[in-house]
């Protein structure tokens, strides 16, 4: 059991360009969701996914965001036109089954800030 | 809507000192509730949890008890080491199929030898 993994850990981009993010989760977990982490502030949701069906999406989650989850495998999340509003920590979770006995397991985060 | 708060932080204790990081909640139905740990340049881990009323869920050294009467959940340990020093979050997860987590905004602690 390797854990969850994200890619990039760290990115720097400018204002107005596109960027993606990679999480690969815990081998069979069949959910995997999306958080959004701002300084000071714990995680807020984002999306998430069952299987390769993308079941849920927060308000947050504006037109500029895009997450997929081609095979049920690893997930991307791609933020276009980025605003320096976008600047945070994003973090994938995945989890096995569902109801009481879920436990979602967190990948280290990608860092992203935008100048 | 569903929610968590937590005591403001930072916390700052001696080494051997108790610990109680206040968690509250506000949800419909019935919510698992969780707290988190998230070390210095590590990913958040799960510490405890509870699932029902009246469950204390304990890990490390850590307790927490789900009382749906004061709708609290708050953390204790008797005896906090500097290894303990990171960052706590408290948290939901509503009861229908979303399965989202809600956080707290989180509770710095700091252990001083």
């Amino acid at each position: 059991d390797t854990g969850v993994s994200q890619n990039p850990r760290h990115k720097i981009t400018k204002r107005g360009q596109n960027v993606t993010f990679r999480c690969d989760p815990i081998s069979e977990h069949n959910r995997l969701y999306w958080y959004r982490q701002t300084l000071g502030q714990g995680p807020e949701f984002l999306t998430y996914f069952q299987n390769e069906a993308q079941l849920e999406k927060s308000r947050l989650l504006s037109d500029r965001f895009s997450a997929e989850r081609p095979k049920g495998s690893f997930s991307t999340l791609e933020i276009q036109r980025t605003e320096q509003g976008d600047s945070a920590m994003y973090l994938c979770a995945s989890s096995l089954g569902t109801g009481t006995q879920e436990t979602q397991y967190f990948g280290p985060g990608t860092r992203l800030l935008v100048l | 809507g569903d929610s968590v708060t937590q005591m403001e932080g930072p916390v700052t204790l001696s080494e051997e000192a108790f610990l109680t990081i206040n968690c509250t909640y506000t949800a419909t139905g019935y919510p698992s509730l969780f707290w988190y740990v998230q070390y210095p340049g590590e990913g958040l881990q799960l510490l405890l949890k509870a699932t029902k009323a009246d469950d204390k869920g304990s890990n490390k050294g850590f307790e927490a008890t789900y009382r749906k009467e004061t709708t609290s959940f708050h953390l204790e340990k008797g005896s906090v080491q500097v290894s303990d020093s990171a960052v706590y979050f408290c948290a939901l997860r509503y009861g229908g199929s979303q399965g989202n987590l809600i956080f707290g905004k989180g509770t710095k602690l700091s252990v001083k030898p």
